[in-house]
């Protein structure tokens, strides 16, 4: 399968600081889909990169992809506890085939 | 309401036992997935399915079959040849070719007894 590495694996932040998940690929990506998966819950589409140094931004969540398209992060400011959940990366290869990164865990302390 | 239903929620395994996991959409979507998704981990592709009776291995496809002969279905049978079936199956499906999104069902709890 494709190398499509992500992390922090985890991560624990207090309410209101914020957070970032890296998603990295040794080969050029062709596009980058990123998903919300809340404890319990299926993954949610959130939002798809395609262009090179691509910024897009949903209130508090912000994600780019680099100039390179070999990598993809997303951010979020002041982090909320409605924001708990695992974000995952995943790319999109020739012939509707979806590769999931790993994903973050991100755990909010109130 | 369009989206993607799976059943059961909970399923129980004895050993030996093949059991089959469904899946069925309306959402006329072409694309269909099934994906393994173990504690802690990411979303690992069993098989997937672009149009009716073809379908094709992800990367972990041993130890499970699917048959697509509706466009709507997409049916998973865990075999007893899947030896470590403990895990959380989910569905999804895709409209057309690239660059969509996926809609994911809400998935089946495998555990064994």
């Amino acid at each position: 399968g494709q190398q499509v590495m992500q992390i922090p694996q985890y991560q624990h932040v207090q309410e209101g600081e914020d957070f970032t998940t890296y998603c990295n690929s040794s080969t050029t990506l062709s596009n980058i889909q990123w998903y919300k998966q809340r404890p319990g819950g299926h993954p949610v589409f959130l939002i798809q990169l395609v262009k090179s140094g691509e910024v897009k931004k949903q209130k508090r969540l912000t994600f780019q992809f680099g100039e390179a398209k070999k990598n993809s992060s997303l951010h979020i400011t002041a982090t909320q506890t409605t924001d708990v959940g695992t974000y995952f990366c995943a790319e999109v290869l020739t012939g509707n085939q979806f590769y999931f990164g790993t994903g973050t865990s991100l755990t909010v302390i109130p | 309401d369009g989206g993607i239903t799976q059943s059961p929620k909970y399923l129980f395994r004895k050993e030996g036992q093949n059991v089959t996991l469904s899946c069925e959409q309306n959402l006329n979507h072409d694309a269909m997935y099934w994906y393994r998704q173990d504690p802690g981990q990411g979303l690992r592709l069993i098989y997937y399915s672009q149009i009716v009776n073809d379908f094709q291995k992800g990367d972990i496809a041993e130890g499970y079959s699917v048959s697509r002969e509706k466009k709507e279905s997409f049916p998973l049978t865990v075999t007893s040849a899947q030896k470590n079936p403990t895990a959380f199956y989910l569905c999804a499906s895709v409209q057309g070719a690239g660059n969509q999104p996926q809609h994911f069902g809400d998935g089946t709890r495998l555990s064994i007894l």
